[in-house]
């Protein structure tokens, strides 16, 4: 298993303003994704984080609006920048050891609410 | 593009009822399929995992099988308790990332 911790885990932020996410891991992994759960919905992949490279977006998501860092293998960043109400969700990071055909394991997440 | 759909949305039993949950999927190529519990204000605890390859996965009181050829997965939980009590979602793997379906929210009164 893979211990995940994120910080903060909620924050009230003012609309125009940026937030930063920090996702900690207990161990190595090679896989690491950002995720969002709005209100009453599934959680949507928002990018991979790659480790030393620029992370992989999914549709949707562009590199200006989720800035995400991973300088190593146990540690990531995500921002959530200009934010709108509708930014309003919980984010969650997860984790994966290998890339594929393995137990996927997520953080508590991070409430945020845009005022 | 994979979708998952999960039902029922809600469900309600008195506890110690075997209940059954419905995971269906649009993309039958898929590495795995994953179910997960989620409590109110909690992140995800992961359940069970099936490989592609495999038909079921049992830990405890759960059950999960898998069809692929159909595209359905079903979790089943014996002899509910009030503490099973939560959201459950399930997701189809592909190469890298899950797809997740929208989940059902299960409650067990005593």
């Amino acid at each position: 298993s893979a211990v995940i911790s994120q910080k903060p885990s909620r924050d009230i932020c003012q609309r125009g303003t940026s937030l930063t996410i920090q996702c900690q891991v207990d161990s190595q992994v090679t896989m690491m994704f950002w995720y969002r759960q709005q209100p009453g919905q599934s959680l949507t992949l928002i990018a991979t984080a790659n480790q030393g490279s620029e992370a992989t977006y999914e549709s949707g998501f562009v590199i200006d609006k989720f800035p995400i860092s991973r300088p190593n293998l146990t540690f990531s960043t995500l921002t959530v920048s200009n934010m709108s109400p509708e930014d309003s969700s919980i984010y969650l990071c997860s984790v994966r050891r290998e890339r594929q055909q393995e137990t996927q394991y997520f953080g508590p997440g991070t409430r945020l609410l845009v005022l | 593009k994979q979708e998952v759909t999960q039902i029922p949305a809600a469900l309600s039993v008195p506890e110690g009822e075997n209940l059954v949950l419905n995971c269906s999927f649009t993309d039958s190529a898929i590495y795995n399929l994953q179910w997960f519990r989620q409590d109110p204000g909690k992140g995800l605890t992961s359940l069970l995992l099936i490989q592609s390859s495999q038909r079921e996965q049992t830990s405890g009181r759960l059950n999960a099988s898998l069809d692929k050829s159909s595209g359905r997965s079903t979790l089943y939980i014996a002899a509910s308790q009030p503490g099973d009590s939560a959201t459950y979602l399930c997701a189809a793997g592909g190469y890298s990332t899950l797809t997740f379906g929208k989940g059902t929210m299960l409650l067990v009164s005593p």
